[in-house]
């Protein structure tokens, strides 16, 4: 089975930098994606890791430690439209992927 | 081009009543994808398809939920005698291929049952 850890809620400051945690026990990996999600909306795609290290992409960067089953999602020079949930996701065997219960993220001036 | 698109966006349904809820996907993805959320949860898989094949329909909570994708394009998610705990919002995600491919969502279905 797939079982998928993250913080359910996090608040950080306008122009700080936040690290969101995700760990997962899987069956299989087949590479984790992270996902931010407004509210009433759906979500959308941030970042994809398959293999270890670190992946940047502008403000957001995603890192990966397959033998540790572990991920973070680090936010920098946060602005107040990055409050959202972040949603960790695992790709398992074949196509299915399992979802996080998502970190709820709140930015405050 | 256009993005994934689901109908209808809201959904009030009397308990036991049928629903259908349709998604389109993106113009030449293979790869389909239900997922159910529960306000507050993280999306849950129910099934997927690949072209017309439904692959893994392990997710689906039971009988009384059915999906098809008849041509491989658009996919329906019926839900037969529905219960108040079929309330939820309904994500439906493609994806171009298999691989590494990112599964793109839909605006969701949300199905409130009564």
């Amino acid at each position: 089975g797939q079982n998928i850890d993250q913080p359910t809620e996090m608040t950080a400051t306008e122009g700080a930098i936040v690290q969101i945690n995700c760990t997962y026990q899987t069956s299989g990996f087949n590479g984790l994606f992270w996902y931010q999600q407004h509210a009433g909306e759906a979500p959308t795609f941030l970042s994809y890791n398959v293999l270890d290290g670190l992946e940047e992409k502008g403000r957001f960067s995603s890192f990966l430690s397959r033998s540790k089953g572990y991920s973070y999602l680090l936010l920098k020079e946060l602005q107040m439209k990055d409050s959202a949930s972040y949603l960790c996701a695992v790709k398992g065997g074949y196509q299915k992927v399992t979802f996080g219960i998502g970190t709820k993220l709140q930015v405050i001036p | 081009g256009a993005g994934v698109s689901q109908s209808p966006r809201y959904k009030v349904a009397k308990r036991g009543q049928d629903v259908a809820l349709r998604c389109d996907p993106i113009s030449g993805h293979v790869s389909l994808f239900w997922y159910q959320q529960a306000l507050g949860q993280g999306p849950e898989f129910l099934t997927y398809f690949q072209n017309e094949a439904q692959l893994d329909k392990s997710g689906l909570p039971s009988d009384r939920f059915f999906a098809e994708r008849p041509e491989g394009s658009v996919s329906t998610l019926k839900i037969q005698r529905t219960q108040q705990e079929d309330s939820a919002v309904y994500l439906c995600a493609s994806s171009l291929d298999r691989g590494r491919e990112t599964q793109y969502f839909g605006p969701g279905t949300r199905l409130l049952v009564l």
